[in-house]
């Protein structure tokens, strides 16, 4: 099955402790991105990939970092997380402009 | 900069009725697609419909349509026979290529509660 398989799906965790949220995709697609969603703002693009190798910045990239090692996978890191990243996270794959998201991740930082 | 509005946040509709939820961009670039994504409480995202900015023709996906208008950069999505399952977050989006790249722009969202 087609899939962006994203972990955890719910996350507590306490400012300053660093995190990670995997991202993996079967679909061989090029394009991945990151997302946060916020009541009243929609979703606001972190990251993306063009490709292996080949990330850049969105709207909102300020505290998160992303690595693309593999075509697969795309994993979204906090290094010092802030209560104002409180929020839910999609990964997304793309082909033909058309996102393929993951099931979003919840997370809360304390 | 790109922006994507929606200025409906919320809005209900009867059951059966028809809906139209309504998005508005602005660009200055000329080739980019347009998208509608639907939310349900699963929070699942499921795209709705899509429309490149070169064709003409409204896309259409069974009960779900657009009414595109490129010049006033209006893209919105009409809902027929609305049914419970239509209750979501819709949300519409926007992509833009430039320079070998792209980046999505998405509005804040429009939620829609089909009443029985």
């Amino acid at each position: 099955e087609a899939q962006v398989t994203q972990n955890p799906r719910y996350l507590i965790t306490v400012t300053g402790k660093k995190l990670t949220v995997t991202c993996s995709q079967n679909m061989n697609h090029e394009y991945m991105s990151w997302y946060r969603q916020d009541p009243g703002l929609g979703l606001r693009q972190i990251y993306y990939s063009m490709n292996v190798e080949v990330t850049d910045k969105g709207d909102v990239p300020e505290g998160y970092k992303v690595s693309r090692k593999e075509k697969r996978n795309f994993p979204l890191i906090l290094e010092s997380p802030s209560p104002n990243q409180t929020s839910l996270y999609f990964c997304a794959s793309s082909i033909a402009g058309e996102l393929f998201f993951g099931e979003g991740s919840r997370l809360t930082v304390l | 900069a790109q922006t994507v509005t929606q200025s409906q946040p919320e809005m209900s509709v009867q059951e059966a009725e028809t809906v139209t939820l309504s998005c508005t961009y602005d660009t200055s670039e000329n080739n980019y697609y347009l998208f509608w994504y639907k939310q349900p409480p699963s929070r699942q995202m499921i795209l709705v419909i899509r429309q490149e900015a070169y064709k003409q023709q409204n896309a259409t996906e069974n009960r779900f349509s657009v009414n595109f208008q490129k010049a006033a950069k209006s893209f919105s999505l009409k809902i027929s026979d609305s049914q419970l399952g239509d209750t979501a977050m819709y949300f519409c989006a926007f992509i833009h290529f430039t320079s070998g790249t792209y980046k999505y722009i998405f509005g804040t969202g429009t939620r829609l509660k089909v009443l029985a």
